[in-house]
């Protein structure tokens, strides 16, 4: 059992927007701005999409974008294209003794 | 270009010790740490522990404490993640990652290793 808890699996179609959860507990994703996403096709490694909740490293479109409400962040994905259909972790910082964490993973499919 | 490279898939039996490497180009080695994470077939990305080469700070993920060991070689800029006996359920796809910040101050791993794949079976 992951430590954060994602959908295991969501879709849209070409254009439209979608929101991946994670939801963890006030012992990491409640307690601390460290919630990082991966985004990663079959067969490759993980490649970060945003950081620090809400940070978009360069080079990543800006049709990705992070919020975080509580214990739980959400990674939006608007305007769907086609190259976006992978799979999509994230992690959270959890303290000094756990350290950091990841998500289950959610595939998302663009129909 | 910053890059990390991976040694090659392993293939050992149960039992048998294993060092894998990963070595950093294209920016200093000692000014980032270097995160490994597991990725058992068909599974999500799991925590397993982080090293600051510059000192050899090294901190480990609860599950995984005890059960391997993560250690650099700054003068070579190459990080290791060892067993001294693999099991079955070690095999896995790894990665090492650099991450930017500090521990406990956010950032990301933002530059990934190809990974290595290690096959245990007898």
């Amino acid at each position: 059992q992951s430590a954060l808890t994602q959908p295991r699996s969501v879709s849209g179609s070409p254009g439209q927007s979608v929101t991946i959860s994670c939801t963890g507990t006030s012992s990491d994703v409640g307690s601390y701005n460290y919630v990082s996403w991966y985004q990663q096709h079959p067969g490759k490694a993980p490649k970060v999409m945003i950081y620090d909740v809400s940070k978009r490293p360069s080079g990543v479109p800006d049709r990705f974008s992070g919020s975080k409400s509580g214990n739980t962040a959400s990674l939006t994905i608007s305007g769907l294209q086609a190259e976006d259909e992978a799979d999509y972790y994230c992690c959270s910082y959890a303290g000094i003794y756990t350290l950091e964490v990841f998500g289950g993973g959610t595939k998302l499919t663009v129909l | 270009e910053v890059q990390l490279v991976q040694s090659g898939a392993e293939v050992k039996k149960p039992g048998e010790s294993l060092k894998i490497s990963c070595k950093g180009s294209g920016y200093t080695f000692t000014s980032y740490w270097i995160g490994w994470v597991r990725q058992m077939p068909g599974k999500g990305l799991e925590w397993m522990g982080i090293i600051y080469p510059g000192d050899s700070d090294t901190r480990y993920s609860p599950s995984f404490q005890g059960q391997v060991t993560i250690s650099a070689d700054k003068s070579i800029s190459t990080a290791y993640l060892q067993w001294s006996s693999l099991k079955a359920s070690d095999t896995a796809m790894y990665y090492c990652a650099r991450k930017t910040g500090r521990v406990g101050f956010g950032g990301s791993m933002d530059v990934w290793g190809q990974g290595t794949t290690v096959t245990v079976s007898s």
